[in-house]
């Protein structure tokens, strides 16, 4: 069975650290671009990173760069998110997906997501 | 990077047709054929219903359709059911390797 499975999520105080990982299996990891989406409380979805099928190349969105890093390890099917700096707005149900179309959003396959509370 | 334009709500009744709007600009929408579309039950993962503008993943229903018009993409829902109640997102490459999503769409089937 096709499957992603985050973990890492948990509350931690403004300008802390998480580590978000997201284990994937059921297909051929190294083959697909990956990406990171997260949905704060009440409001909608937002693109957060994406990671080239090497790892060589990575794209964030503005409010994360700088702060927020994406890696990946083919050879355990593991995609990471580094989490640094952390704001209140960063509070959100952060997901993994898998990019059918080389990082250009075709999102076919999606985690539950883990929870992030960024809270004093 | 700034989100794709979408209604706060749509709603319908069953059997109805509705069509969802996602407003963007020649930096995204207008410049690439890759345009997907998202159902999302609240507590669950959203789900790809139509991807680069108009095609189907196997398993989505005929009922779901995508179009693309300049800037603009739309999904429409025909003959509308009960489980089509969801949220929908609509999203965009947005050039350099980057994605947009739209602020979301509650469709509520009356």
């Amino acid at each position: 069975e096709v499957q992603l499975v985050e973990s890492g999520g948990g509350l931690v105080q403004p300008g802390g650290s998480l580590r978000l990982s997201c284990a994937a299996s059921g297909f051929t990891f190294r083959t697909y671009w990956m990406t990171w989406v997260r949905q704060a409380p009440g409001k909608g979805l937002e693109w957060v990173a994406n990671i080239k099928r090497d790892g060589s190349e990575n794209y964030y969105v503005d409010s994360v760069k700088g702060r927020f890093t994406i890696s990946r390890d083919n050879a355990k099917n593991l995609l990471y998110l580094q989490m640094n700096t952390l704001r209140a707005e960063d509070t959100a149900l952060y997901y993994c997906a898998r990019d059918e179309d080389w990082g250009m959003g075709t999102l076919s396959i999606w985690g539950q997501g883990t929870m992030v509370t960024v809270s004093s | 990077q700034s989100a794709l334009t979408q209604p706060a709500s749509v709603s319908g009744s069953p059997g109805q047709s509705i069509t969802i709007s996602c407003g963007g600009t020649t930096n995204d929408i207008g410049s690439y054929n890759f345009v997907s579309w998202y159902q999302h039950h609240p507590g669950k993962a959203p789900k790809l219903m139509i991807y680069e503008v108009t095609k189907r993943p196997s398993g989505v229903s005929y009922r779901f359709s995508g179009s693309k018009s300049d800037n603009t993409a739309s999904l429409t829902i025909s003959g509308l059911q009960t489980e089509d109640e969801a949220d929908y997102y609509c999203c965009a490459y947005a050039g350099g390797s980057t994605v947009v999503f739209g602020g979301g769409t509650k469709l509520t089937v009356l």
